[in-house]
């Protein structure tokens, strides 16, 4: 069964509006969790390293003031995507480690962002 | 910079054809190769981990080989079940366990 969730798994905004994109890990903690981003047939590009207890590291050129990562206890992240505009939509989708070998990383189902 | 690249971008087999999909990577030191499964609209389904030189993995009709330069995952006699993106990762030592992305290649099985 499904080990990460997220929600919703489609939203559709207006342009100027935030919008605010859970994940959680179920049955298991995750101190770090990932969040990635993948438009059409494209692959996954990391945005940021999402840290329990600490400020989200980002990759570079992601512009941590329009991309709010937040990881309010060791089950749940969340990303907000502020101000979004329509270059904004994508595919949004979370991971997190677990297991023995934490470096084996469980993807969640992912979230469709569609900015108007 | 971690590199990985996919072959081919795409493949179309017809049920029971086995083949074979290429991942080549450039990494300053493997921590683990992994292969991911994506159906269309769905996040990637987590399929195998590869640690070292040698080292083989099955599950099903897939099977998984690194070399020092390159992975292969065999699709033996596939199934449409099959038809999905399948997504190689590299995993460099001491990078915080950060995932490098191939291209994918989308596999599609006919009937």
């Amino acid at each position: 069964g499904a080990v990460v969730s997220q929600h919703p798994s489609r939203v559709i905004c207006k342009s100027g509006t935030s919008v605010k994109i859970e994940c959680r890990s179920l049955d298991f903690q995750a101190t770090t969790m990932f969040w990635y981003r993948q438009f059409p047939k494209q692959s996954l590009m990391l945005m940021a390293t999402s840290n329990e207890g600490s400020k989200a590291t980002y990759e570079q050129g992601v512009e941590k003031d329009k991309f709010l990562i937040n990881h309010a206890s060791l089950t749940l992240s969340t990303l907000t995507v502020t101000s979004a505009h329509p270059e904004d939509s994508s595919f949004y989708i979370c991971s997190a480690p677990r297991g023995a070998n934490t470096d084996t990383q469980y993807f969640g189902p992912g979230t469709r962002l569609t900015v108007l | 910079e971690d590199q990985v690249t996919q072959s081919p971008e795409a493949l179309r087999l017809q049920e029971g054809e086995s083949s074979s999909l290429n991942c080549s990577y450039t990494v300053s030191g493997l921590r683990g190769l992994f292969w991911y499964r994506q159906d269309p609209g769905k996040g990637p389904e987590f399929l195998f981990t590869l640690y070292s030189a040698g080292e083989e993995k099955e599950k099903e009709r897939l099977k998984a080989t690194l070399t020092k330069k390159e992975s292969f995952l065999h699709i033996t006699a596939p199934k449409p079940e099959d038809s999905a993106t399948y997504l190689c990762a590299v995993q460099a030592d001491g990078n915080d366990y950060k995932l490098s992305f191939g291209a994918g290649t989308t596999v599609t099985v006919r009937a």
